[in-house]
């Protein structure tokens, strides 16, 4: 059965430090993989997905994620924190096996938190 | 575009009483999905329509919550009667391919029901 497991319910870091968020997921089949991100009081936005083309995928305001199979993860990264990403994170995972019905399956977030 | 469209922002309503919420797909997006967030149990599918008519319901807590879609445009979520523990967060999105691929959220509606 398809699953996703965001390894941290919170992450702190300082501003202009690197940001990793972990994320490790469970899947028949070649899954594709997102990213989502939700402000504080607002909808979600897509951050980046990886749908088996290139392992590193880059997506906006600065974040990557790379997809590794043989770990089953797909952890999202940024250099340099910035205030402005201080947000709840979703990673989710698609199944796209011939004998289950595509569905999304969303992991239960990590916040990221910056500190001045 | 003006991307996912959703009305109200904010709806406070006594227990009982009728609730419509509202959504606007982007336009050429034949996928629609309505979400519930709660603290407590996060983001829950509830229902996904294609070309307008409603795939899986599964995710509908009961015979109280209802969606329809009538046109490609417009679609609606409806409680009737509305009890405090629907008390949520309510996104709309839509998808350009189908379920398992990216979808685009509106900016949520807010319904307190006390």
């Amino acid at each position: 059965a398809q699953s996703v497991t965001q390894l941290d319910s919170h992450v702190s870091v300082s501003e202009g430090t690197p940001v990793l968020l972990r994320c490790n997921y469970s899947s028949s089949y070649s899954p594709s993989l997102f990213w989502y991100v939700q402000h504080p009081n607002k909808g979600l936005q897509l951050l980046l997905k990886y749908t088996s083309a290139a392992t590193l995928v880059k997506g906006i305001n600065g974040f990557e994620a790379e997809f590794k199979k043989s770990e089953t993860s797909f952890h999202l990264t940024k250099p340099s924190a910035h205030m402005s990403d201080a947000a709840e994170y979703f990673c989710v995972v698609s199944d796209h096996s011939v004998d289950s019905n595509y569905q999304l399956i969303w992991g239960a977030g990590t916040k990221l938190i910056i500190k001045p | 575009d003006a991307g996912v469209i959703q009305s109200p922002r904010h709806e406070v309503t006594e227990m009982g009483q009728e609730v419509t919420l509202r959504c606007k797909p982007i336009s050429g997006h034949d996928y629609l999905f309505w979400y519930r967030q709660t603290m407590m149990r996060g983001l829950e599918l509830l229902i996904y329509f294609n070309n307008n008519v409603p795939i899986d319901d599964s995710g509908m807590p009961e015979d109280r919550f209802s969606a329809k879609m009538p046109n490609a445009s417009f679609s609606t979520l409806k409680i009737q009667p509305s009890e405090p523990r629907d008390s949520a967060v309510y996104f709309c999105a839509s998808s350009l391919r189908g379920v398992g691929y990216e979808q685009y959220f509106g900016p949520g509606t807010r319904l307190t029901v006390t």
